[in-house]
């Protein structure tokens, strides 16, 4: 089983819309998820920190189900804006710590 | 000012030619990564650095080296740079784990790499 697995999409939704994406991860005892987004050419930048069962922040939620290992998330009222690449982030097993991520989630919303 | 720069942000250069990317960050953490990424195959470590004096090899760390002159820099060197090196280079940044506030990586603007 790969460490970080992700749909890739691409995600193709109206303005206004719902769309959630999932992730899996391998290493059961990670304790911090992260979500990022990617926009073109540029860099990854943090959206959502996961520490327990979830976290909301606006229209954005992100849940963690550690029994099955993954962790979703929810963009309620889709905007242009959010059009982007989405990166589902775990710690690697190992006392290091190493963050591993995902291959990302294209999400395209349209007008 | 971003907290994590890297230079040259474009860079083409020829097969066999020494390249280094460069990495400053004024974020003051200790740990500080090297990445590529490719289309497709998502972010790859090539190197890591816990401080100044503890370097670590990445997944993919051949045909790679790195320098860790200071806390706040890190070089990426190609020896000898071959194609299938072209790809877009990233460094990041990390504070201490455990922490919510400080556990997040903050990654630089990228390099864009081109090897012909």
């Amino acid at each position: 089983r790969k460490e970080v697995e992700q749909d890739p999409g691409p995600f193709n939704v109206p303005e206004g819309a719902t769309v959630a994406f999932n992730c899996t991860y391998s290493n059961s005892a990670s304790q911090s998820f992260f979500w990022y987004r990617q926009d073109c050419r540029k860099e990854p930048k943090l959206l959502m920190s996961v520490y327990s069962s979830g976290n909301e922040d606006g229209r954005f939620t992100a849940q963690l189900n550690r029994a099955s290992q993954y962790i979703s998330l929810l963009i309620r009222d889709s905007k242009l804006s959010d059009s982007a690449t989405y990166l589902c982030v775990a710690p690697q097993g190992g006392s290091q710590g190493n963050l591993i991520f995902g291959k990302g989630t294209k999400l395209s919303v349209k007008p | 000012d971003a907290d994590v720069t890297q230079t040259p942000r474009n860079r083409i250069t020829k097969t066999g030619k020494r390249i280094m990317l460069e990495c400053s960050q004024t974020k003051g953490h200790d740990r500080m990564y090297w990445y590529r990424q490719d289309p497709g195959l998502g972010l790859r470590l090539i190197y890591y650095s816990f401080d100044v004096k503890d370097i670590n090899k990445g997944e993919i760390s051949d045909g790679y080296s790195v320098s860790r002159q200071a806390q706040a820099k890190f070089s990426l060197s190609l020896e000898s740079a071959i194609p299938n090196q072209t790809a877009l280079y990233f460094c990041a940044t990390r504070g201490a784990t455990g922490t919510p506030s400080t556990d997040t990586q903050y990654f630089g603007p990228g390099t864009r790499l081109t090897v012909l």
